[in-house]
């Protein structure tokens, strides 16, 4: 099955700096890639995804790129602020299974200092 | 719309007891599923299903039962509980509108379980 792995575990960097968390997948029929928030003490919510047909896709001050040759993703965060400090999950969808399910990576904890 | 509602929101046990987690949707999904989150990991899928009647087994199962008699609800039952499965439970649900459509996971707000 789909396996996905998530670097770094826990991310600390300073209000206004930039944040990249990448992810790996095994899958090669994996074709969408989303990335969930958790604020703490909060259920996980979708921020932004990318479907294997596309390289990078943007939405404001986050981003996320996809290379399918070597299997990995990253999101990228912009200009930190303390609001973006939270638990990020990256997924892969490996297509065609039956359960519609998800395989989550570990979770990144990025912690952004004023 | 509510989304996908979890009752209770925190519970503590003793173990051995028993009880049940609800969740319930209003999405029409046909697609439901059980996760729990301990301190500092991530996302483990403990059961899921695939519409009303139809349950499978996730990555860690042991401990725990699930039905789903009706679309809208995807109740999680503690056979006997114990202290390993103190956890945060999310339930959540989703929906596949063809082989191109996003897969988007849609969680209900948790609940906090503690096993004495």
């Amino acid at each position: 099955g789909e396996n996905v792995e998530q670097h770094p575990s826990t991310l600390s960097v300073q209000e206004g700096d930039s944040a990249v968390i990448k992810c790996t997948y095994s899958d090669s029929a994996s074709n969408y890639f989303p990335w969930y928030k958790q604020e703490l003490g909060k259920r996980p919510q979708l921020i932004i995804d990318i479907r294997s047909n596309v390289g990078e896709k943007k939405d404001q001050r986050i981003a996320v790129t996809l290379n399918k040759t070597a299997k990995h993703f990253s999101l990228h965060i912009t200009e930190t602020q303390p609001e973006d400090s939270a638990v990020y999950f990256c997924a892969a969808d490996p297509g065609n299974n039956a359960g519609n399910m998800l395989t989550f990576g570990g979770g990144t904890r990025l912690m952004v200092k004023p | 719309n509510a989304g996908v509602t979890q009752t209770p929101k925190f519970q503590v046990l003793k173990t051995g007891q028993s009880m049940t987690l609800q969740c319930a949707q209003d999405m029409n999904h046909e697609y439901m599923s059980w996760y729990r989150q301990d301190p500092g990991m991530g996302l483990r899928l403990i059961h899921y299903s695939v519409g009303a009647g139809i349950t499978d087994q996730g990555e860690v199962p042991n401990g725990y039962n699930v039905s789903r008699s009706t679309t809208e609800d995807f109740p999680l039952r503690l056979l006997s509980a114990a202290p390993s499965q103190t956890s945060v439970y999310f339930c959540a649900s989703s929906r596949r509108q063809g082989v191109q459509a996003k897969n988007i996971q849609y969680f209900g707000a948790g609940t906090r379980l503690s096993v004495l």
